[in-house]
């Protein structure tokens, strides 16, 4: 099993649509937990951090589900400026985070 | 706009040729690191460094020498690569150790290197 694992998609959603990702990790001790974006050819920039209790950043919202050791992020009303690849980031030890393989969403007018 | 500044953005080399990477941040963050991205890949760790002290190799080849002269500046010297090091190499910085609450990765925009 893979250390971090997401589907790579793509998604192709409509505008103003709503759309969730998961992504599962394999290390059971890990702590931190973040989603980060990447546009094509640019750095990954954070998204939100995600926390233990779940939260929510405008039309973003993060889960975590430690139990089935995995992390979502659900979209709402989503704009063609949300087109980009998702990245699921865990900390599989100190000091080390590993990124999954990305998600690519694409919005459609 | 990124506080993770790194030069060159654009690097085309030789074999044979030896250049460097830099990176600087000013946020007082005390994790500098960097990342190794091909196209359509995930970014793959190559270095930690923790309080200006080396604390992750990933097993990365010594043809690649990371060096942290200070709390705010990283380099990667680079020297005898091969055309399968071409990538986007990304330095990132944190405030704690990432392994901590809190240490959230910031990234520079990275320099494409392309090998001849």
């Amino acid at each position: 099993r893979k250390e971090v694992e997401q589907d790579p998609g793509p998604f192709n959603v409509p505008e103003g649509a709503t759309v969730a990702f998961n992504c599962t990790y394999s290390n059971s001790a890990s702590q931190s937990f973040f989603w980060y974006r990447q546009d094509c050819r640019k750095e990954p920039k954070l998204l939100m951090s995600v926390y233990s209790s779940g939260n929510e950043d405008g039309r973003f919202t993060a889960q975590l589900n430690r139990a089935s050791q995995y992390i979502s992020l659900l979209i709402r009303d989503s704009k063609l400026s949300d087109s980009a690849t998702y990245l699921c980031v865990v900390n599989i030890g100190n000091e080390k985070l590993t990124f999954g393989t990305g998600t690519r969403l694409t919005i459609i007018p | 706009d990124t506080e993770v500044t790194q030069t060159p953005k654009h690097l085309v080399m030789g074999m044979t040729n030896k250049k460097s990477l830099k990176c600087e941040q000013h946020m007082g963050h005390r994790a500098m690191y960097w990342y190794k991205q091909k196209a359509k890949k995930p970014p793959e760790l190559m270095f930690v460094y923790s309080y200006e002290k080396l604390s992750i190799n990933e097993s990365v080849p010594s043809r690649f020498s990371p060096e942290c002269p200070n709390s705010s500046l990283l380099n990667l010297h680079l020297h005898a690569l091969q055309p399968e090091d071409s990538a986007l190499y990304l330095c990132a910085s944190s405030q704690v150790a990432s392994g901590v609450p809190g240490g959230e990765l910031f990234f520079g925009e990275g320099s494409r290197l392309t090998v001849l």
